[in-house]
Order: C-alpha cells, then structure tokens, then sequence
C-alpha cells in the first residue's frame, strides 16, 4: 500500500501565480512530515518539516505546509511563484509506524511560465 | 567537506559487471542511508546505517545488493551481476541523529548508474 501519494504528476503555473502542491500519507498517530526540493542532476533539499506543534510551517524559499491530521495532509504552498522554483517537489514521511526510513511520495514536477 | 559527496557521479556497467558506489556522509554524522530513486520515481528506502551497524536492510532489492559502512563513516553500496533493472540514481543522505523519524535528512548528488 501506498503511504505517501502526490496525485498531481507534473503542474504548470505561472510565475507569480500561487502554488499549492498536494500530499496524503496513509497512516501514522504522529507522522513526521517533510516537503524535498529536488532540482535536474541535484540531490534533495529539505525545504520544511513538521514534527509537531503549530501546524503552519514555514520553510526556505517563501515556502509553507499546513499538516491537517483530519485530512491526512500536508500541503506545501507559496503565495507567488518564481522561475527558479520549477523544480521536482517531494513530500515524505517518518516515525514510528514507518521504521528507520523516510517515506517518499512519487513526486510532482513543477513547471513555471512566464 | 561540508555536504554529502557520492561518487562516481555517473557509472555505466556492462550487464553481468559488478559496481561500487561511495559516499561520504556529513563528517560526525550518525545515520547514513542509501535510497534508489527509478526514473519518474520518488526514492525508494535501501538500508540503513547507524555508525557501523547496518540496522535495517530491508530495502535491498536482492542479495545482489550489498552495503558496507566498517568504520562508521564512509559507506559503499555494491551491486554484483548488475541487470538492467539496477539502472536508476543512487542517493545516499546522512543524519546527526539516529533513525530518520524526527530528524531532516542530507542528501548528496546522487550516482546515476546505467547499465547497459
């Protein structure tokens, strides 16, 4: 089974239009919850984490994610959108019921146009 | 160095050739893990190191796949009799903490591994 699902595969927006990019994970009492930024031939690049408290995070790169428990979600947002942000985006997830490891969706290519 | 180095940073092998993939973790870093990331693909767990000790290899596809970390600090995967399904970006990430639930991961570049 699944435990972390991106259901958009690539989205197009214009720069300087908002961005909201979907994650749902399957399980997990109190998941830990991370959004990767992962740029052609790069590695990844953490751009936020939930672990608990407040549950709007905010993250380099004018970046947010709101964990809403109700919904099993863990949105990543930005009010306006840069050229360089196109890029691949992944959510993953840990603790406990996930062991020693993060958790990762199958991403979702963000594609910018001016 | 200040990140995590992978290297080579691309390796094709003949089918039937055995590979090894190195890493170099952030220096005092506890957790190292390696990930295989398929093309179109988000990264996939391998296994897991903390100093020395391989704790969770469930991960690895086969028992083609062996992974090494003997001084608690550089890591090698090696594969054994490549297929072309091995094809696919290796990360490896490393962490000052122990397990990856509460703590953010380091990645390097990745080894982009194709065999042919």
């Amino acid at each position: 089974a699944q435990s972390v699902t991106q259901p958009d595969i690539h989205i197009t927006v214009s720069e300087g239009a908002s961005l909201e990019l979907r994650c749902n994970y399957s399980y997990g009492a109190t998941p830990y919850l991370f959004w990767y930024v992962q740029s052609p031939g790069q590695g990844l690049q953490l751009l936020l984490k939930y672990f608990s408290g407040d549950t709007l995070v905010q993250g380099i790169k004018g970046f947010e994610a709101e964990f809403k428990r109700s919904q099993s979600s863990f949105n990543l947002r930005k009010p306006s959108v840069h050229w360089s942000d196109a890029a691949e985006y992944f959510c993953a997830v840990g603790g406990m019921e996930y062991g020693n490891k993060l958790v990762f969706g199958a991403g979702t290519i963000l594609r910018v146009k001016s | 160095g200040a990140g995590v180095s992978q290297s080579p940073r691309y390796k094709v092998a003949k089918r039937g050739q055995d590979v090894a993939l190195r890493c170099d973790p952030i220096s005092g870093h506890v957790s190292l893990f390696w990930y295989q990331q398929a093309l179109g693909q988000g990264p996939e767990f391998l296994t897991y190191f903390q100093n020395e000790a391989q704790l969770d290899k469930s991960g690895l596809p086969s028992d083609r796949f062996f992974a090494e970390r003997p001084e608690g600090s550089v890591s090698t995967l090696k594969i054994q009799r490549t297929q072309q399904e091995d094809s696919a970006v290796y990360l490896c990430a490393s962490s000052s903490r122990t397990g990856a639930g509460d703590s953010p991961l380091h990645f390097g570049n990745g080894t982009r591994l194709t065999v042919t």
